[in-house]
């Protein structure tokens, strides 16, 4: 069964400090990774992608992949309460179908 | 603005009625899927179709079908509804020309409840 694990938070950071989202996944022959954000009662909506290992960055966020420990992360600098909300960690692993969600990790920015 | 629009926004039905959610897009792209969101669970995908009349299924497809007889639209049913189906159901796009890698564009949900 690939898994794909997220902290289910809620993670609490102060406006314009840095958020840090994890996540794990068990199949290790996963090729890219995906950070949705959803609001309460909204749909997700794409926010990063990341194929290769490293740090790629876009704005405030930056989404780093580590294949070797399984692990991706996103960064978010600069936390607005705008990014309150959850975050949903996705892994697809080569096929069609083949689109595994974490559970979401909740965040909220305190003003 | 993904061009996709899922009917009925919300829908209250009894057990063993069937249901029908129906999902349209404007753009004719070719991936389409339908998954289930529940709390402590996440989303999963139900069943997915990569063009007119090919669907094939997700991780929690028993109790669903779907359909698509036109590029556009794409149809979630249930058979005989159960409580255990009470979700959010979204329906969502691939973009990409080739195979779908997971970048997905979501409708905005149909929230269904199964009494």
């Amino acid at each position: 069964q690939k898994e794909v694990e997220q902290n289910s938070g809620p993670l609490s950071v102060p406006e314009g400090a840095i958020a840090s989202l994890n996540c794990t996944y068990s199949d290790r022959g996963s090729q890219s990774f995906f950070w949705y954000r959803q609001y309460s009662g909204k749909s997700p909506e794409l926010i990063m992608f990341i194929y290769s290992n490293g740090d790629k960055e876009d704005g405030r966020f930056t989404a780093q992949l580590n294949k070797a420990s399984q692990y991706v992360s996103l960064l978010i600098r600069d936390s607005q309460p705008s990014d309150s909300a959850t975050y949903l960690c996705a892994v697809w692993g080569g096929s069609q179908g083949n689109l595994i969600f974490g559970k979401g990790t909740k965040l909220s920015v305190k003003p | 603005d993904a061009g996709i629009t899922q009917s009925p926004r919300h829908k209250v039905t009894e057990t063993g009625t069937p249901v029908t959610l129906r999902c349209h897009q404007t753009e004719n792209h070719r991936y389409m899927y339908w998954y289930r969101q529940d709390p402590g669970h996440g989303l999963r995908l139900i069943h997915y179709s990569y063009g007119v009349k090919d669907t094939d299924k997700g991780e929690v497809s028993d109790g669903y079908s779907v359909s698509r007889s036109k590029t556009e639209d794409f149809l979630l049913t249930l058979e005989s509804a159960t409580s255990s189906q009470t979700s959010v159901y979204f329906c969502a796009i691939s973009k990409t020309s080739g195979a779908s890698t997971g970048e997905l564009f979501f409708g905005e949900g149909s929230r269904l409840t199964v009494l």
